[in-house]
């Protein structure tokens, strides 16, 4: 069975610019959730989205937003990019909250 | 208190030798995971166990729900064996540890 995909796998951006993340998570999973990991630094949480809904928020500011579609897929979106958000940003999913799977990650450069 | 501890943060090793790294928690969870991350690499999901021991390669997890502990062991280990090791919580959300970062040398 396919795992989650994400995509891109890695991305330059510059300061100022905003960025998409995409994740397409395993069939019949309906909840996504992003993850912040930036060099040195554990996972942090930014947000999780069950059925279109975001159900939690981590503390990021609201540059970071997300969205996901009826299908499940989700996107993420980071506007204004600062250099501090050069980070991994990893994807999980699972079928309500429970018995994740994970993305292999996008790692985003800010230039 | 933090809920999950890693412990070594740090672990250098020879060719061959063999490997634990240790996981301690401190909540209730349905599975833990071990993951992998190679320097500027993305993660990859290396178990996830819920009771006993699994086994993939020269990899062995094993879990002790009663103990709150969990060990990952690599036997015969390998300079690409080099990466971080992390171990995440189910709960009703994941919980990261902050990860055991190994370098096994030649």
């Amino acid at each position: 069975k396919a795992g989650v995909t994400q995509t891109p796998r890695y991305l330059i951006k510059t300061r100022g610019q905003q960025v998409t993340l995409s994740c397409s998570p395993i069939s019949g999973h309906r909840s996504v959730s992003w993850y912040q990991q930036t060099p040195g630094q554990g996972l942090q949480f930014l947000f999780e989205y069950f059925s279109e809904t975001q159900r939690n928020k981590g503390n990021f500011p609201g540059r970071f937003s997300g969205r996901q579609f009826s299908n499940s897929r989700s996107e993420m979106n980071v506007s204004t990019l600062e250099l501090g958000d050069s980070a991994l940003y990893l994807c999980v999913s699972s079928p309500t909250g429970d018995g994740y799977t994970f993305g292999s990650g996008t790692r985003l450069t800010v230039v | 208190k933090n809920e999950v501890e890693q412990s070594p943060q740090n672990l250098t090793a020879q060719e061959g030798e063999f490997i634990t790294i240790n996981c301690s928690y401190s909540v209730g969870i349905s599975a833990l995971h071990w993951l992998q991350q190679h320097p500027g690499g993305g993660i990859v999901s290396l178990f996830m166990l819920s009771s006993g021991k699994k086994k993939h390669g020269r990899l062995i997890a094993t879990i002790n729900i009663q103990e709150k502990h969990s060990s990952l062991h690599i036997t015969a280990s390998h300079p690409r064996d080099s990466a971080v090791y992390i171990c995440a919580l189910n709960t009703d959300k994941l919980i990261f540890g902050t990860g055991t970062r190994l370098q096994v040398f030649p």
